[in-house]
């Protein structure tokens, strides 16, 4: 089944503790991309990679870090967390960028 | 500024009752115009794309349709398991991202 996985489903952590999100796809798609989701702002661009080892920033792109080492995995490192990235956490695959995204189940992640 | 914007917020309809959502978009070269159905705590599920004005797509009760400055989901006789939130998006010349609406927040009631 073509899919976008993230990992994990939930995470509740600390101010200032590293974590990291993964997210994996099965479809070979050369565009991945991030996106968190606030209520009454929807969803916004963190990064996103055109292919391996390119990427680049998206709209909100402060306080995260991504990596493109294969083309099916793009995590998202947040070094620093801070409360103001608790949100609804979305990676999704493409077969380029102006085309439709598959996305993933979601992480919700809080920091307090 | 590149925007879509979605109106209304929430609609809330009888079972059978039709009705249709709105997406306008101002954006410069606009390359595809995208529905997407979210239900709660779940990523979004891709419904259909348009790519010029005049084009339109149906799926089950769903229909999407294309101007040069909105789209329009037009729901057939829901059924409560059309209850969802429904996003827009747009693409846009040379942009590696699609550009969200807010979304509208449906309700169908039985």
């Amino acid at each position: 089944e073509a899919q976008v996985t993230q990992n994990p489903r939930y995470l509740i952590t600390v101010t200032g503790k590293k974590l990291t999100v993964t997210c994996s796809q099965n479809m070979n798609h050369e565009y991945m991309s991030w996106y968190r989701q606030d209520p009454g702002l929807g969803l916004r661009q963190i990064y996103y990679s055109m292919n391996v080892e390119v990427t680049d920033k998206g709209d909100v792109p402060e306080g995260y870090k991504v990596s493109r080492k294969e083309k099916r995995n793009f995590p998202l490192i947040l070094e620093s967390p801070s409360p103001n990235q608790t949100s609804l956490y979305f990676c999704a695959s493409s077969l380029w960028g102006s085309y439709g995204y598959t996305f993933g189940s979601g992480t919700r992640l809080t920091v307090v | 500024e590149d925007q879509v914007t979605q109106s209304p917020e929430a609609l809330r309809l009888q079972e059978g009752e039709s009705s249709s959502l709105n997406c306008s978009y101002t954006v410069s070269g606009l390359r595809g115009l995208f529905w997407y159905r979210q239900d709660p705590g779940k990523g979004p599920e891709f419904l259909f794309t348009l790519y010029s004005a005049g084009e339109e797509k149906e799926k089950e009760r769903l229909k999407a349709t294309l101007t040069k400055k909105e789209s329009f989901l037009h729901i057939t006789a829901p059924k409560p398991e059309d209850s969802a939130t429904y996003l827009c998006a747009g693409t846009i010349q040379g942009a590696q991202k699609l550009v969200f609406g807010q979304g509208t927040r449906l309700t169908i009631n039985p």
